[in-house]
């Protein structure tokens, strides 16, 4: 089953950037990364996809590793308002169920 | 142009009741998603849904849940004989065109069963 794996909890300091790290190993050959942030309890927001390639946009950037088991999102200067749950998303494949892991609770830093 | 439209926002229901859940997707987008999320938890599939079909339930328990997506009017997702484990917020996403389009979400609503 798909799966993803990201750290609980990362703090960053404003201004700085944040690097937010997703473990998909059992991603398969043409299904999708997506990043999704959740701030308190609404309705997630869509940040950016990517297949293979790196890819940016004027939220952030998303670099896939070459064997696509991992990727990171960065957040080139974290806000306060950055603040959120971020969740690395994958859809198991052959279906349309999107596969939401526990997420990281960015904090950023005064 | 609206976003995707979720009501209510908080809902309470004693165990037995029946819960209904509406979602008006954006204007133009076809394919509804059904999403749980409990406490401290990240969201958990249910169902997808496009007008008149549903299309992947693999995530909807397999009793006393349903939804539907007529022609006309809102997406409803129903919970029949609700439980205290049902509680959690339910969050619909629309988008226009399937699978590998972003997802449009709503603001959820809360259900709370007594």
């Amino acid at each position: 089953d798909a799966k993803t794996t990201q750290p609980p909890s990362m703090d960053c300091a404003e201004g700085r950037a944040a690097n937010l790290p997703c473990n998909h190993s059992t991603i398969s050959g043409n299904e999708y990364v997506y990043w999704y942030r959740q701030i308190h309890s609404q309705g997630p927001q869509y940040i950016i996809h990517g297949l293979k390639n790196n890819e940016t946009n004027e939220m952030a950037s998303l670099i896939i590793t070459e064997d696509r088991k991992s990727s990171t999102l960065i957040l080139p200067h974290a806000t306060l308002r950055d603040t959120a749950v971020y969740y690395c998303i994958v859809r198991e494949a052959g279906t349309y169920k999107y596969i939401f892991g526990t997420g990281t609770r960015l904090k950023v830093l005064a | 142009n609206a976003g995707v439209m979720q009501n209510p926002r908080h809902l309470v229901r004693r165990r037995g009741q029946e819960a209904r859940l509406r979602c008006s997707p954006m204007k133009g987008h076809s394919h509804v998603y059904w999403y749980r999320q409990l406490p401290e938890e990240g969201l958990k599939f249910m169902v997808y849904l496009q007008k008149e079909n549903i299309i992947d339930e693999s995530g909807m328990p397999k009793e006393r849940f349903s939804a539907e997506f007529p022609k006309e009017g809102p997406s409803i997702l129903r919970i029949q004989q609700v439980v205290r484990g049902d509680s959690a917020a339910y969050f619909c996403a629309s988008s226009p065109e399937a699978s590998r389009n972003e997802q449009f979400f709503g603001p959820g609503t809360r259900l709370t069963v007594l």
